[in-house]
């Protein structure tokens, strides 16, 4: 199974952070990472597809990079609205990152 | 639009089982996978499996392979997930998901308790 190692598992930030976040894949899956938030009581939102592809309506300020065994994801100018727990998952054979949890400082 | 309606909450004993419901609605139900993922309380997501609506065709996660079995229905849009021989560890809150993780359903609490 290809394991997806997410760090950090958490970070305390503020509005207006530039935040960023890895995964590292346990061998080559190429571009084939997603990125996820989760809000408490909520269903995952796909927010980036295929390593730098943000979904429809997903705004600019969320932004992935990363192929080969090596992803990151920042967030620029953080909002309020994005604490959230944030997961990776390649989508080779469909393993989760551990997930980053965003909480205030 | 697209929707992906989960059925309600479940309370099951150990050792019992358990179908959870998954209807689709504003796409062609058999031109994408219907995919399962299990989240336990305050924990991460895992993949379970997927099935294909237009042939039937499953892949499971090796670690759910004897626990869950998927089905789907094209005349009703529904796709289903059984799982079997409950255990306190399959306490969790099910997805369904459809267009490349694109579109989740609401999720489905399954509690084992006795």
């Amino acid at each position: 199974d290809i394991v997806m190692t997410q760090s950090p598992t958490s970070m305390s930030i503020s509005v207006g952070d530039r935040v960023t976040m890895n995964c590292r894949a346990s061998q080559n899956v190429g571009s084939n990472v997603d990125w996820y938030q989760q809000k408490t009581g909520q269903s995952p939102k796909l927010l980036i597809y295929k390593g730098s592809n943000r979904d429809t309506g997903v705004p600019d300020r969320f932004t992935g990079s990363g192929s080969g065994t090596d992803f990151t994801f920042t967030i620029t100018n953080m909002q309020a609205e994005d604490l959230a727990v944030y997961y990776c998952m390649q989508s080779n054979s469909f393993t989760f990152g551990s997930g980053t949890k965003l909480e205030v400082k | 639009e697209v929707l992906l309606q989960q059925s309600g909450a479940e309370l099951v004993r150990p050792g019992s089982s358990v179908k959870i419901s998954c209807k689709a609605s504003g796409y062609t139900f058999t031109d994408y996978f219907i995919h399962w993922v299990k989240q336990r309380p305050e924990q991460g997501l895992v993949w379970m499996g997927r099935i294909n609506p237009a042939n039937d065709n499953i892949v499971y996660a090796e670690k759910f392979r004897s626990k869950a079995t998927l089905t789907a229905d094209k005349s009703s849009n529904t796709a289903y997930m059984q799982l079997s021989s409950l255990t306190s560890e399959d306490t969790a809150t099910y997805f369904c998901i459809t267009h490349w993780f694109t579109y989740w359903g609401q999720g489905t609490l399954v509690t084992v308790s006795s």
